[in-house]
């Protein structure tokens, strides 16, 4: 079945440091992708989406490529701030959304 | 908009009771998920209904699990009797339609505890 791979943390990360979170993907069909994001003590909200081959998703200065060759779509943001510090979850949507296990972010100022 | 309502927000039973979680899902939506969330890993599918019929149910352990959804709109899911195992946080999420390029709402959850 369809099922989503993501790198594991926890990450730390010094306040406008790189960041990358990899996320691999298997699926039979034509999925959709997101990143949702779990700020503490809140709940699941969409970071981004990409819904086709080569479709770049961005909001809040996150970025990702839905790479059908590769499957792949990896999360970056190029100045990480101490309100990043969050769970982020690679997701796929083929008719059903599935979730990787999720990477914890800590940014530190 | 008023956004994915679940309640109660906490539950504290112990093993062999039973409980139940309740969701009312954005206005409109044809979509509702319930999925279960163990400390520490994503959350993970339970059951999927598109308007008041069941999509996908793989998941859900029908032994002790069992969830429905009364004309196509609130959502119960109930599990009895509870196990210890069962401790986690239990989403619910709505989208527009079943079409895989949309979002999922989700609510605040339910955080279960077994003890």
């Amino acid at each position: 079945g369809d099922s989503v791979t993501q790198m594991e943390g926890p990450v730390t990360l010094s306040e406008e440091a790189f960041l990358t979170i990899n996320c691999t993907y298997t699926a039979t069909g034509y999925p959709s992708l997101f990143w949702y994001v779990q700020y503490p003590g809140e709940g699941l909200q969409l970071l981004l989406k990409a819904t086709k081959a080569d479709d770049k998703g961005s909001n809040k200065g996150f970025e990702a490529t839905y790479r059908k060759e590769t499957t792949s779509f990896h999360l970056e943001k190029g100045s990480v701030q101490v309100s990043d510090s969050a769970v982020y979850f690679c997701a796929l949507n083929d008719y059903k959304l599935s979730f990787g296990a999720g990477t914890t972010v800590t940014v530190r100022a | 908009e008023a956004g994915v309502a679940q309640s109660p927000r906490y539950k504290i039973i112990e093993k062999r009771q039973s409980v139940a979680f309740w969701c009312n899902p954005i206005s409109g939506h044809a979509t509702l998920y319930w999925y279960q969330q163990i400390l520490g890993q994503g959350p993970k599918l339970l059951i999927q209904f598109q308007n008041n019929g069941v999509v996908d149910d793989s998941q859900l352990p029908k032994d002790r699990f069992s969830a429905e959804r009364l004309k196509g709109v609130d959502s119960t899911l109930k599990i009895q009797p509870a196990k210890l195992e069962d401790s986690a946080v239990y989403l619910c999420a709505s989208s527009p339609d079943r079409g895989g390029n949309t979002e999922a709402f989700f609510g605040q959850g339910t955080r279960l505890t077994v003890v």
